[in-house]
């Protein structure tokens, strides 16, 4: 069936270093997809999104990486800081299946001192 | 700005007794608004959604049902709680439009609903 899933469930890094987050996909249908962090007791937030248009997207300290031929999905995440500890969840969506996400299962990201 | 409000943030009830959690968005018109579950450790559940007052699509069977009796108010209610119920609730909005396949503008989220039925 279609999933879009997280390679790892957890990943610890030291401050300063840069993160990076996979996420693999199986519908190569989907046509956007979108990072977000979600902190201990909050809802979901949004980080950055890519098209399948696009293979690279960058934000503030974030970038996206889509690599279609494989269905991988990445976030790096530069120097990254304490305030990034938190569990970050990929989604896609499909145009047919409008603003329905399909969301993975989540990275829980520790960022040590 | 847009805002979205959820209540409670924290909730126990018993077995069998009924729920109901709100869910508001204010500075837009017309959004669309979803009910997600989060179970502990997990990824998101998409329950219901709607484009419209009165217009609501479930994607799951399940104990729960949602009303959309006003442009901008969301509610997630049982008549009967199980203990299979308890969860993360996560209302969402998104513009108007993005149902019908404009899909640059994602979801927003509240800040959830802490569910335990005892």
């Amino acid at each position: 069936g279609e999933s879009v899933g997280l390679h790892l469930p957890t990943l610890s890094v030291q401050e300063g270093d840069n993160s990076i987050i996979n996420c693999a996909y199986s519908n190569s249908a989907s046509d956007y997809f979108i990072w977000y962090k979600q902190e201990s007791g909050k809802g979901p937030q949004f980080i950055i999104d890519i098209r399948s248009n696009m293979d690279k997207r960058q934000g503030q300290r974030v970038t996206v990486l889509l690599n279609k031929t494989v269905k991988h999905l990445s976030l790096q995440i530069a120097a990254t800081q304490p305030g990034d500890s938190a569990v970050y969840f990929c989604a896609e969506m499909r145009e047919t299946s409008g603003s329905r996400l399909t969301f993975g299962e989540g990275t829980q990201l520790t960022v040590n001192p | 700005s847009q805002t979205i409000h959820q209540w409670p943030a924290t909730l126990v009830q018993p077995v069998g007794s009924p729920l109901s959690l709100e869910c508001t968005v204010e500075g837009t018109s017309n959004p669309n608004l979803y009910w997600y579950r989060q179970a502990a450790g997990r990824g998101l559940q998409l329950l219901f959604y709607s484009v419209g007052i009165g217009q609501i699509s479930s994607e799951v069977p399940q104990n729960l049902s949602a009303s959309r009796p006003q442009d901008r108010q969301f509610i997630l209610s049982s008549k009967k709680l199980l203990l299979s119920d308890s969860g993360f609730y996560l209302c969402a909005w998104s513009p108007a439009g993005v149902a019908q396949g404009d899909y640059n503008s994602p979801l927003h989220f509240g800040n959830g609903t802490r569910l335990t039925v005892t």
